[in-house]
């Protein structure tokens, strides 16, 4: 595998239910993002996460829990979302400090629906 | 007022035209472009990318930035098919602060 890579590629749940996001990144990077992509919307950032530490929150509600346990992992848990949360969630990478080395790259992203 | 602003579109051409896609923003501290290309199904993947003002060029793309007007440009030259795509900009202010994106262009070539 390379790059970013994210599952499942498609999710489908109800309100109630409770699901998690997986991101690996195969690039050796020391920053993960999560952002929502919703149509006609710019992307939305959501989390970042710096050497596994949280740094930004981006007044997320709290039923998306982000969760980094290593650098090349990040999940994005979920639980009693709403309709209005339907979007392509996507997640990337980058290397922060290095000149030139904080480009992001993003994984293909997961198309959430709630019903 | 959007801090980015990009025209959704969509914008169909036809193949070999010259394409000129574009974004306005209201914050003077943006210092670093990014133009991200993404097609259907898949994740942005980064572009161009220029810090400050200028033009840069990269085979059929050139990427053009004109602070004083707080505008950039991508165009496209000899377009084709496979460029069909949605085109994000984004910018920032410093190397390692959050990137701020525009809603996306979304472009056809037609053959």
């Amino acid at each position: 595998e390379t790059g970013v890579t994210q599952t499942p590629r498609h999710l489908v749940m109800g309100m109630t239910n409770k699901k998690s996001l997986k991101c690996e990144q195969h690039l050796g990077h020391n920053a993960m993002y999560w952002y929502k992509q919703s149509a006609k919307k710019p992307l939305e950032l959501m989390f970042v996460y710096n050497f596994k530490e949280q740094t930004e929150n981006n007044s997320v509600p709290s039923r998306f829990s982000p969760e980094c346990p290593n650098s090349s992992h990040l999940f994005l848990h979920l639980h009693t979302l709403q309709p209005e949360d339907s979007a392509l969630y996507l997640c990337a990478s980058s290397q922060a400090g290095l000149a030139g080395g904080e480009t992001q790259y993003f994984g293909p992203g997961t198309r959430l629906l709630v019903l | 007022q959007k801090e980015v602003e990009q025209d959704p579109g969509p914008l169909s051409v036809p193949e070999g035209a010259i394409v000129s896609l574009n974004c306005t923003y209201s914050n003077s501290a943006f210092q670093y472009f990014m133009w991200y290309r993404q097609y259907s199904r898949k994740g942005p993947e980064l572009l161009m990318y220029t810090y400050s003002s200028g033009n840069k060029e990269d085979g059929r793309f050139t990427a053009q930035v004109d602070k004083s007007s707080k505008y950039i440009s991508l165009f496209i030259r000899d377009s084709q098919p496979s460029d069909s795509a949605t085109y994000l900009c984004a910018m920032r202010q410093g190397r390692n602060e959050k990137l701020t994106f525009g809603t996306g262009t979304r472009l056809t070539i037609i053959p």
